[in-house]
């Protein structure tokens, strides 16, 4: 079981839907937890970090389930500029790593 | 601040040919890292360096080096390039400490092509 996993997608749909990508993660002991966003060929960037108590960023919310090891993004309100990949990233205690899911792609078709 | 800075942008080597790939930070963080990216399979981290003066394997090692040569700079060596190491390459960094933040910063990548 690979340590972090989400849908590839793609996602596609229409501008201002709500959509809403989920996570899982294996290491129990994680301890901290991010949403990036990748566009095509470029560098990742830091979307939200993710808190226990849930977070919300403008049309953003991350949402965190230790007990059943998963976090979630919503986007409302969907943008054409909204289309990208986005990347969960985990990381486990006791280490310096991150560790990144293979990303969810989404497409807002106008 | 410049951020996370990466050399070359983009390379095309020879198999065999040697080369090493450059990264520097400002923002005075402690932890440097280099990944690969390659189609359908996510970041993969090659080597790390938790703080000034270490560096420890990551997940696919074989036929890279790395060296941390102060705070600021984590070079990257591929000593005898093999097409398999065509891919895009990010260095990250971060202020990596319990209960901080650990947000990492990305440079722009650096894409390879070994013929």
């Amino acid at each position: 079981r690979k340590e972090v996993e989400q849908d590839p997608g793609p996602f596609n749909v229409p501008e201002g839907a709500t959509v809403a990508f989920n996570c899982t993660y294996s290491n129990s002991a994680s301890q901290s937890f991010f949403w990036y966003r990748q566009d095509c060929r470029k560098e990742p960037k830091l979307l939200m970090s993710v808190y226990s108590s849930g977070n919300e960023d403008g049309r953003f919310t991350a949402q965190l389930n230790r007990a059943s090891q998963y976090i979630s993004l919503l986007i409302r309100d969907s943008k054409l500029s909204d289309s990208a990949t986005y990347l969960c990233v985990v990381t486990p205690s006791g280490t310096y790593k991150y560790i990144f899911g293979t990303g969810t792609r989404l497409k807002v078709l106008a | 601040n410049a951020g996370v800075t990466q050399t070359p942008k983009f390379q095309v080597l020879k198999t065999g040919q040697s080369m090493t790939l450059q990264c520097a930070q400002d923002m005075n963080h402690n932890s440097m890292y280099w990944y690969r990216q390659d189609p359908g399979m996510g970041l993969r981290l090659i080597y790390y360096s938790a703080s000034e003066g270490t560096t420890d394997k990551g997940e696919v090692p074989n036929g890279y080096n790395v060296s941390r040569l102060n705070k600021r700079e984590f070079s990257l060596r591929l000593e005898s390039a093999a097409p398999s190491q065509t891919s895009v390459y990010f260095c990250a960094s971060s202020d990596f400490r319990t209960g901080g933040s650990n947000e990492q910063f990305f440079g722009p990548g650096t894409r390879l092509t070994v013929l």
